[in-house]
């Protein structure tokens, strides 16, 4: 079965700061997507950004971007910019055609 | 994209009892799916909700206890079943089409009592 793994529980970061949240996934396929989602306190699963695995691009989509390493089977999340509605858990998620997620890496943004 | 009303937000039951959670997406979706997600932690797929058919559950859920429907390709439906204080949890509902992201209801805040 494929995992994902998320090594950091918890991450802070101060406000206006970059922050990078690291993610990896076990797969032996090569055609998947990647995703990383945004869960605030009210629950509501975001999604913040995806990544086709075919595409050597990585993607971005305005203070967020990420670092798509398909050999190293390593998807982490770059947050610029950082600001207080960001703190949120963060989970990474992987798709063949069911979803994987990640165990969440908790952000806190410092004022 | 697809916006995805869950309801309810919230209750609190008595052991013993059922709950059933209904999902309802705003447009036709492929996949459906359910998942239970302790706070803090990830989530765990419970089944795939299959229209026109039975759903398929993951190891460790079973269709007596989780009884699932899905009439159509924008709604499903969850029950919890005979419930004790261990299935107190949140419940997500979620909707997808193959090869895209998918979208989340705004989860159910379960307690059992």
């Amino acid at each position: 079965a494929q995992t994902v793994t998320q090594s950091q529980p918890e991450m802070s970061v101060q406000e206006a700061e970059t922050v990078t949240l690291s993610c990896t996934y076990d797969t032996s396929e090569s055609d998947y997507y990647l995703f990383w989602y945004k869960q605030p306190p009210s629950r509501q699963m975001i999604l913040v950004i995806r990544q086709e695995a075919y595409k050597q691009q990585n993607a971005t989509e305005n203070r967020f971007s990420v670092n798509f390493q398909k050999a190293a089977k390593s998807f982490s999340l770059k947050i610029s910019d950082s600001q207080l509605g960001d703190a949120a858990m963060y989970f990474c998620a992987y798709r063949r055609n069911q979803f994987y997620f990640g165990t969440g890496t908790s952000l806190t943004v410092i004022p | 994209s697809a916006v995805i009303s869950q309801k309810p937000s919230r209750d609190i039951c008595q052991r013993g009892t059922s709950l059933t959670i209904q999902c309802q997406v705003d447009s036709q979706v492929t996949m459906m799916f359910w998942y239970r997600q302790q706070p803090g932690q990830s989530l765990t797929l419970i089944a795939t909700a299959n229209q026109g058919s039975e759903a398929t559950y993951e190891s460790g859920f079973v269709i007596d206890k989780f009884p699932i429907s899905r009439p159509n390709l924008t709604f499903s439906t969850l029950t919890v079943s005979n419930m004790s204080p261990e299935d107190s949890s949140i419940y997500l509902c979620s909707a997808s089409d193959r090869g895209t992201e998918a979208f989340f209801g705004q989860g159910t805040r379960l307690t059992v009592v």
